[in-house]
């Protein structure tokens, strides 16, 4: 069964330092997201990606956030200057149409 | 405001019984709806995407009420195995900006 790899598993950073989350969502796919879940909350929304560039963003994606498909197969979130409350589970996910969307095992972001 | 709204629980049933929840969302126009299946601290993965006419995949039924905006979910015979949390998720137009619910907490009890 085709899967989504997020790496690293588990990422503990210092508070301003930066950290880039890695996907490779299913080769054939064309949407990609990022939600994050914070311990104990729901999932949100971060970003959707569509054709090389952001299609739709929530406010918690600011500047300090920002995604890439570098290579044509990873997928990446980079957050700039992390703070204690990025502490969460990041989630990629990727689908076509007529699927439905498939998650990684998620980023556990640890900041101190 | 996009919402999805769930009674967070947590359900607690003896094994083997029936146990229903429901989830209401508020965009009218919302496109698709599914039932995701979250264990504790590992990604959500899809239980059961759900149609107007109401699906069924063994012991799980889904419906769907669009004339009062609600998804259900029905667990026949529960197992042990059948605790988790179980989110609504809402897709409410075609960019697939999935809209999630908190999620109901099912503890099944031997």
């Amino acid at each position: 069964e085709p899967e989504v790899t997020q790496t690293p598993s588990h990422q503990v950073t210092q508070m301003g330092q930066e950290v880039i989350l890695r996907c490779v969502p299913i080769s054939n796919h064309l949407y990609f997201y990022w939600y994050r879940q914070i311990l104990g909350q729901k999932v949100e929304f971060l970003v959707s990606f569509y054709n090389n560039e952001i299609s739709e963003k929530s406010e918690i994606f600011d500047d300090q956030f920002s995604v890439e498909r570098p290579d044509g197969s990873n997928f990446t979130l980079k957050i700039r200057s992390t703070k204690l409350e990025d502490s969460a589970m990041y989630f990629c996910a990727s689908y076509d149409l007529n699927t439905e969307a498939f998650f990684g095992q998620g980023t556990r972001l640890t900041v101190v | 405001r996009k919402e999805v709204e769930q009674d967070p629980g947590p359900f607690n049933v003896p094994e083997g019984a029936t146990v229903a929840f429901n989830c209401t969302y508020s965009n009218s126009a919302s496109q698709s709806f599914f039932w995701y299946r979250q264990d504790c601290r590992k990604e959500p993965k899809l239980l059961m995407s759900v149609y107007s006419s109401g699906n069924e995949d063994g012991r799980f039924t889904a419906q769907l009420n669009r004339a009062s905006q609600y998804i259900s979910l029905l667990i026949r015979d529960s197992k042990l195995s059948d605790s988790a949390t179980y989110l609504c998720v809402v897709n409410p137009d075609s960019n697939y900006q999935l809209i999630w619910g908190a999620g109901t907490k099912l503890i099944i009890k031997p």
